[in-house]
């Protein structure tokens, strides 16, 4: 089976744009979360769609957002971007039931400027 | 939000020596996961327990789940170069509502010098 996958592997943007990530999940997975990741701060949980859609929510601004398609793949999109953006955003998937292992991506490494 | 306690926070060891690092949570687990992430690369899970007592190995990894429930260690053995990463301990539980969220330690980073 295929692994999670992640595109873009790296992205440059400037403040004030925005930016759209997106993530394959495994075959057959219905969960899809999003991760995003400074140095030292461990993954801080954005949130998690399933079934189209979003089951939970992190506590990150409403300029972060994402979708679920029928398909299972996921996209995130940040508007308006920050310099305090920059970070590795990971997606997980998981086959969507309680107490579950997820399984990660290579990540997108967003850099702000 | 809601985090889990990990430690050491960072460890510089010497190849071939044993390595233990450990998670702590004031409230009780249903599951203890235990992944690595090598820099600038997803977590990639080692191994992952969901009954308390479990001790569970892959290779020269081993990981236990706690009795009390509240907590989770991670033994490595015989260490060499290629361990080196950020050890992450996460788990789910039933306080965070409806155990599909998992909850994160902020991990260990591991130096192993040859």
């Amino acid at each position: 089976k295929a692994g999670v996958t992640q595109t873009p592997r790296y992205l440059i943007k400037t403040r004030g744009q925005q930016v759209t990530l997106s993530c394959s999940p495994i075959s057959g997975h219905r969960s899809v979360s999003w991760y995003q990741q400074t140095p030292g701060q461990g993954l801080q949980f954005l949130f998690e769609y399933f079934s189209e859609t979003q089951r939970n929510k992190g506590n990150f601004p409403g300029r972060f957002s994402g979708r679920q398609f029928s398909n299972s793949r996921s996209e995130m999109n940040v508007s308006t971007l920050e310099l305090g953006d920059s970070a590795l955003y990971l997606c997980a998937s998981s086959p969507g039931q309680p107490n579950e292992k997820l399984f990660f991506g290579s990540g997108t490494q967003l850099s702000v400027l | 939000g809601q985090q889990l306690n990990q430690s050491p926070q960072s460890m510089f060891i010497q190849e071939g020596e044993d390595v233990s690092m450990n998670c702590t949570s004031s409230s009780i687990f249903n599951t203890w996961l235990w992944y690595k992430q090598d820099p600038g690369e997803g977590p990639v899970l080692l191994i992952a327990l969901y009954k308390a007592g479990e001790l569970t190995s892959n290779g020269r990894l081993t990981a236990q789940f706690g009795i009390t429930r509240k907590d989770s260690f991670l033994n490595i053995s015989a260490s060499i170069p290629s361990d080196v990463g950020i050890y992450f301990c996460a788990g789910h539980s039933p306080n965070a509502g409806n155990n599909r969220k998992l909850i994160w330690g902020l991990g260990t980073s591991l130096a192993v010098n040859p």
